[in-house]
């Protein structure tokens, strides 16, 4: 089946600080999702991104997948963007969405 | 109004006993489902159902029965319950494998 790594495992970072989180997949998908798990456990849908651009506020993802992997930038980082972020490809085209092991980030004030 | 409302969102149990979680959707998906996050945070795709059909069963112990009385409610029943069963469940919903999926707030179980 599909696999999904993501990179940083962990990550850093002082606030106002600007970071890249990756994820790589190991097939052709034809959607791929961002989450961010808060620290009280929520996870919040960021992106639905299958190919290309998005941006909202201070967050913006790309996928790329003719090489397979997706990007999700974090500008001027701030205390509340900490947590755990997955990415999540479905397993050929199917309903079942497979998750990264995740990126822990932790932004101190 | 919450989009994808699960209940309860604790649950402390002893071992051997039934129990079970609900979940409601608001957005007018056609598609539910269960995840379980372990404590490292893995999250991994238990049921789906389209439609009140079971679409997604993956290898989880008998002893864990979903049920849809319609497409806007997907329940899970777990009976004789483990110390292994402790994990935080995730009720979901989406429209179709290509929408958007949206998390219920979790259930943290927990077996003594």
């Amino acid at each position: 089946g599909i696999q999904v790594e993501q990179s940083p495992p962990d990550l850093i970072l002082q606030e106002g600080a600007n970071s890249t989180l990756r994820c790589n997949f190991s097939d052709s998908v034809n959607n791929l999702q961002w989450f961010h798990q808060n620290p009280w456990g929520q996870l919040i849908n960021l992106f639905y991104i299958p190919s290309g651009t998005k941006q909202n506020g201070r967050l913006s993802a790309t996928t790329v997948a003719t090489e397979r992997y997706s990007l999700l930038y974090i500008s001027s980082s701030q205390t509340t963007d900490s947590g755990v972020y997955f990415c999540a490809v479905p397993m050929d085209s199917s309903y079942k969405l497979i998750f990264g092991s995740g990126t822990r980030l932790l932004v101190r004030p | 109004d919450t989009a994808v409302s699960q209940t309860p969102k604790y649950l402390v149990t002893q071992m051997g006993n039934d129990k079970s979680i609900k979940c409601e959707q608001n957005l007018g998906h056609d598609t539910m489902y269960w995840y379980k996050q372990d404590s490292k945070k893995f999250l991994k795709i238990m049921f789906s159902y389209n439609n009140k059909e079971l679409i997604i069963n993956e290898t989880v112990p008998n002893r864990f029965s979903p049920k849809s009385p319609d497409k806007a409610h997907l329940n899970l029943h777990i009976n004789s319950l483990e110390l292994g069963d402790s994990a935080v469940y995730f009720c979901a919903s989406s429209q179709a494998n290509r929408g958007q999926l949206f998390f219920g707030s979790g259930t943290q179980l927990s077996v003594l």
